[in-house]
């Protein structure tokens, strides 16, 4: 089942523009995962959020955690060409031996 | 180098033929994990371990078959039964359950019909 809904499916911008990503889930979670993927390629962890923080920073990624809303969001500013590939938010849920739940992911495009 | 490999990065299926993905690990990972993923979509579990010998199945487990024998390995079969097995596979491993289940991906594995 999948928890996490991203939206939107597909973002196109301009390099130096910012870009954001929001993610909407279903259940509790113990934290909220970000991982990029490159074309054909597998996925790299980016970023985790605990359900008890609110916001979190790595470089130029910002995210955002509304466990009241039940919703995420990723912030990626100044955008490089690099940049292009799909995005997806993965749930840790707060039940005891259950793995990640991805959504279907944002395909982000940067042109120069 | 540390990480997780999978082999072969392409494979092709006959019909009514069996095929074997393979999935090694030497982050000492608990966890090990394989995923399906079809053009333009999410991931889909189809199984994943906590521990040696010890294994579940995920929402889309029929026509697969697993095995963890080692902690290092972690191979999927993709049974004749499986009518649709054209996708892209992915494993995965992590330090196990908890707060910080961070998972670590291999570079997948394309898998065709002949």
């Amino acid at each position: 089942s999948q928890q996490g809904e991203e939206d939107p499916q597909a973002l196109s911008i301009q390099e130096g523009e910012n870009a954001t990503m929001n993610c909407s889930y279903k259940t509790s979670i113990n934290n909220l995962q970000w991982y990029r993927q490159n074309s054909g390629r597998g996925l790299v962890h980016l970023i985790l959020i605990r359900s008890n923080e609110r916001e979190k920073h790595s470089g130029r990624l910002r995210v955002t955690l509304d466990t009241s809303k039940k919703s995420s969001s990723l912030l990626i500013t100044a955008s490089r060409a690099a940049d292009t590939a799909s995005y997806f938010c993965a749930t840790d849920p707060n039940q005891a031996g259950t793995a990640l739940i991805f959504g279907k992911g944002t395909t982000l495009s940067v042109s120069s | 180098d540390g990480g997780i490999t999978q082999s072969p990065k392409y494979l092709f299926r006959k019909e009514g033929q069996n095929v074997t993905l393979s999935c090694e690990q030497n982050l000492n990972h608990d966890a090990m994990y394989w995923y399906r993923q079809d053009p333009g979509q999410g991931l889909r579990l189809i199984y994943y371990s906590q521990i040696v010998n010890d294994f579940q199945k995920g929402d889309i487990a029929e026509g697969y078959s697993v095995s963890r024998e080692k902690k290092e390995s972690f191979p999927l079969t993709v049974t004749s039964a499986q009518k649709n097995p054209t996708a892209f596979y992915l494993c995965a491993s992590s330090i196990g359950p908890g707060s910080k289940n961070i998972q670590y991906f291999g570079a997948g594995t394309r898998l065709s019909v002949l």
